[in-house]
């Protein structure tokens, strides 16, 4: 069974750094890409970026949203994805989301970041 | 970027009745190697999303057959033949084709 399990989020203060975690199980983790998405209260889904596999250089791609403050990595030895945030703002309150492959073939169940002072 | 526009956004339907979402792309998401990359996702309610559909018209695993996508140029459709109580929630497409990955708004679906 596909499994992933998001963790870290909590309330930080603006302009403070947090690092989401993406914990995997029940697939080649080794060989796919892994996306994060978020879901801010009440609204729609945004995709945020994802890290291609290591076949493909484990490079990255990011919305224009998150670009310069947000960075995606993986730990193929452990099979966990994260997503650092940094420089955070109000608006990056959410529900933080990691997928398997670009497009989320399978989502996690999330985890809440609030950013307030 | 490319644009995904939901009609409607809300939809209110019957138990056993048949309901259909459109999805409108601003550009073709159509790629080189004939696929088509175009995705519907379901969110039940207090649930992450779900893969519905991928690729215009395949059914994800475990996916009931009473869902069907279609496509028509850059206009594509999500039917549901027979709406059942575990289908209401909001439904997203999606594209893949370009960066950045971009949803529609989502369309509402109760009874």
């Amino acid at each position: 069974e596909v499994q992933l399990v998001e963790s870290g989020g909590g309330l930080v203060k603006p302009g403070r750094s947090l690092r989401l975690s993406c914990s995997t199980s029940g697939f080649n983790f080794g060989n796919s890409a892994l996306s994060w998405f978020r879901q801010a209260p009440g609204k729609g889904l945004e995709w945020l970026g994802f890290i291609r596999s290591k076949a493909y250089g484990e490079t990255t791609e990011y919305a224009a949203s998150v670009q310069g403050r947000f960075t995606i990595s993986r730990d193929d030895s452990t099979s966990t994805a994260y997503l650092q945030m940094n420089s955070l703002k109000t608006e990056d309150t959410a529900v933080y989301h990691c997928g398997r492959d670009p497009g989320g073939t399978y989502w996690g169940r999330g985890t809440l970041v609030t950013v307030s002072s | 970027d490319i644009e995904m526009t939901q009609t409607p956004l809300s939809l209110s339907v019957t138990p056993g009745q048949p309901a259909s979402i459109s999805c409108k792309s601003s550009e073709s998401l159509l790629h080189s190697s004939g696929k088509t990359h175009l995705y519907w996702y379901l969110q039940r309610p207090g649930q992450p999303p779900q893969l519905l559909i991928y690729e215009v018209f395949n059914r994800f695993s475990g996916v009931s057959d009473r869902f069907s996508g279609s496509a028509s140029g850059t206009d594509f459709t999500l039917k549901i033949s027979r709406v059942e109580a575990e289908d209401v929630g909001i439904y997203y497409c999606m594209q893949t084709i370009r960066v950045p990955i971009t949803f529609g708004q989502g369309t509402r679906l109760e009874f």
